[in-house]
Formats: structure tokens, C-alpha cells, sequence
């Protein structure tokens, strides 16, 4: 099982430009999520999703935006990269209810820098 | 809406020496409590998880953790630090204002174990 895969490792943006982050799992996971860490800051909750079709805002949600049309996928759409976007992004993905809802898998992230 | 507070953005300690890593919590329900672990370069992997079935919860590679209602905490301790333990550390509380709160977690900031030989 590769679990949760996130691409790209590594990108550098144009203040202004767009660019998606793709994520993948393969454990059948109902709940995927965002998140963007920063120094000082932990993970912050950006966008989650409860099932294909089905999206919603987390704690950061400016700037970015969401879709999932399959179970499997759950891309992150920077819309006008800024400056403020620059940080390390995870993709995460769960399962079932109560605790298990929250034991969350893990890609091995996304660095963004915009200039 | 939850909050989480970890004491010390860094912490260090000598290699055989006790671990403690603080974590202070705000819920106005009983919350569900993690830790999680985040080696260089890598994604967040979960360390031990608290769901109100026992107040000391042990975990993966000696950690374990004691909830503490009274004190809003849940310290995460190991007695004895190797070098392996070298990482950054995060407590997080889920919302379960919407039943299972589907995956979505407040971590603390984060705090960033050494371990000297």
C-alpha cells in the first residue's frame, strides 16, 4: 500500500500564479483533509472532505480551494499564490467514527515558496 | 472552539535522561487527545491516542501520556530518551462539536526534542 501520496515535493511559485497539489490515497479513506504547517504555528486546518462530492472549510481556507470527485483524490487548488502561502502542506486521511475518525494517515508533504 | 497549548518550543535533554513534553488543552466537551510525531522530512505519524477508556495511555517506541481532567493536560513522558527520539512532537484535540468531527484535529505548535549523547 503506498497509503498517501502527495505531489509535488517541492515547488516554487510567481506571487499571482496557480497551481494545484495533488493528493492520493489507497486505503479506501472516507475523510481526507489539509492541512498547512508553519514554524511556531503547528498544522492548521485548511479544507476537509467527508466523502466524494463533499467538501468543506477548515480554519485557513482563503486563497484556496477544494474538490473531491472520486474517494481516492483530493487536490488543493492555489488560486493566485502569495507570499503568505509559502509553507509546508500536508495531505491526511481517516476513517470510521470517534477516534478512529481523528487517527489520521499522513503524505510526506508538499514545500511551497512563492516569491 | 478547541485550543491547544504546548509548553516549549524546544526542549533537550541528555540521551538515558526522562522525557516530558507538555500539552494543555480547552474543551468544553470531553475531548479526544493525540500525539503525534513528526520525524525530518516526513509526514505526522501517531504516537498514542486518548478516548476516555483509560487516563494513562501508552504508546509506540516507551512513550506514554496521562489525561488529567482536572489540569486540562496530557504530558506525553518517556523514562529513559534515546537518540532516536530526535523529532518534533504535536498534541492535538479533535472538535467533536459534529459527532465523530471527521478527521479534522487542533494541533499545538509543536515542540522539538534533542537528544545530546
Amino acid at each position: 500500500n503506498a497509503g498517501v501520496t502527495q505531489t509535488p515535493k517541492f515547488q516554487v511559485l510567481k506571487t499571482g500564479q496557480s497551481m494545484t497539489l495533488q493528493c492520493a490515497q489507497d486505503m479506501n479513506h472516507e475523510y481526507m483533509s489539509w492541512y498547512r504547517q508553519d514554524p511556531g504555528m503547528g498544522l492548521r486546518l485548511i479544507h476537509y472532505s467527508v466523502g466524494a462530492g463533499i467538501t468543506d472549510q477548515g480554519e485557513v481556507p482563503n486563497g484556496y480551494n477544494v474538490s473531491r470527485s472520486t474517494t481516492e483524490d483530493f487536490p488543493l487548488r492555489l488560486l493566485s499564490a502569495a507570499p503568505s502561502q509559502t509553507s509546508v502542506y500536508f495531505c491526511a486521511s481517516s476513517y470510521g467514527t470517534g477516534t478512529g475518525a481523528n487517527v489520521l494517515t499522513f503524505g510526506a508533504g508538499s514545500r511551497l515558496t512563492v516569491l | 472552539a478547541q485550543s491547544v497549548t504546548q509548553l516549549g518550543s524546544h526542549v533537550s535533554v541528555s540521551e538515558g535522561a526522562l522525557v516530558l513534553l507538555r500539552c494543555n488543552y480547552s474543551s468544553s466537551v470531553p475531548p479526544y487527545l493525540f500525539w503525534y510525531v513528526q520525524y525530518p522530512n516526513q509526514g505526522l505519524q501517531l504516537l498514542l491516542k486518548y478516548t476516555s477508556a483509560a487516563t494513562l495511555v501508552k504508546g509506540i517506541n516507551g512513550f506514554e501520556a496521562e489525561f488529567k481532567k482536572s489540569e486540562t493536560s496530557f504530558h506525553l513522558t518517556k523514562p529513559s530518551a534515546h537518540m532516536s527520539d530526535a523529532a518534533e512532537y504535536f498534541c492535538a484535540v479533535s472538535d467533536l462539536m459534529w459527532g465523530t468531527s471527521y478527521g479534522k484535529l487542533t494541533f499545538g505548535q509543536g515542540t522539538i526534542l534533542t537528544v545530546h549523547p
